[in-house]
């Protein structure tokens, strides 16, 4: 049973919109959760992670993290076609470090 | 230059046959580790490794073997490849900070096809 889940898609947002991408857990004493982009035959690349409840920025993105209902979301202000791509939710459950992964969300920006 | 690199690319084998994918890492992180990914599952877990002498199995291990022949050198062999093991590979290193946040970086993927 997967304990990282994320709706596979695909999300299609018009370009200039937000664009929201969720992720829920199962394991309760998770610490810490990353979000990813991954270009079709391409490496994930790291967006952000976030470890505290509430809201966490970084230019056009936000991270979402609400551990009392165990999710954590994505929001992509202002998207751009460019923000088309695989969106990875990863989760640190903190016992050795490793990375939970869910199988990601496809998101098309229409321009 | 590639922090992480992967080599081979691309590589297509036969059925029964060893093959040994390299990765190689100027971060001068001590963690690396082995992923492979099939359409729909996401990332899985092979490998990792700490440091030189400690190798862990993750969820996927059985058929793979590793080695980590210095701290900026991570392989991964399939002794004698199937065809379910078609599937596209990544290398990841990670510092040591002991912090649940560490961050992983990923090489750009060797696509193998076993026939």
């Amino acid at each position: 049973q997967k304990e990282v889940e994320q709706n596979s898609g695909p999300l299609s947002v018009p370009e200039g919109a937000i664009a929201s991408l969720n992720c829920t857990y199962s394991d309760r004493g998770s610490q810490s959760f990353f979000w990813y982009r991954q270009y079709s035959g391409k490496s994930p690349e790291l967006i952000m992670f976030i470890y505290s409840n509430g809201d966490k920025e970084d230019g056009r993105f936000t991270a979402q993290l609400n551990k009392a209902s165990q999710y954590v979301s994505l929001l992509i202000r202002d998207s751009q076609p460019s923000d088309s791509a695989t969106y990875l939710c990863a989760v640190n459950q903190g016992s050795n470090y490793q990375l939970i992964w869910g199988a990601g969300t496809k998101l098309i920006i229409k321009p | 230059d590639a922090d992480v690199t992967q080599t081979p690319r691309n590589r297509i084998t036969k059925t029964g046959k060893r093959i040994m994918l390299e990765c190689s890492q100027t971060k001068g992180h001590d963690r690396m580790y082995w992923y492979r990914q099939d359409p729909g599952l996401g990332l899985r877990l092979i490998y990792y490794s700490f440091d030189v002498k400690d190798i862990n199995k993750g969820e996927i291990s059985d058929g793979y073997s590793v080695s980590r022949q210095a701290q900026a050198k991570f392989s991964l062999s399939l002794e004698s490849a199937i065809p379910n093991q078609t599937a596209l590979y990544f290398c990841a290193t990670s510092a040591l900070t002991g912090t649940s946040t560490d961050t992983q970086y990923f090489g750009p993927g060797t696509r193998l096809t076993v026939l």
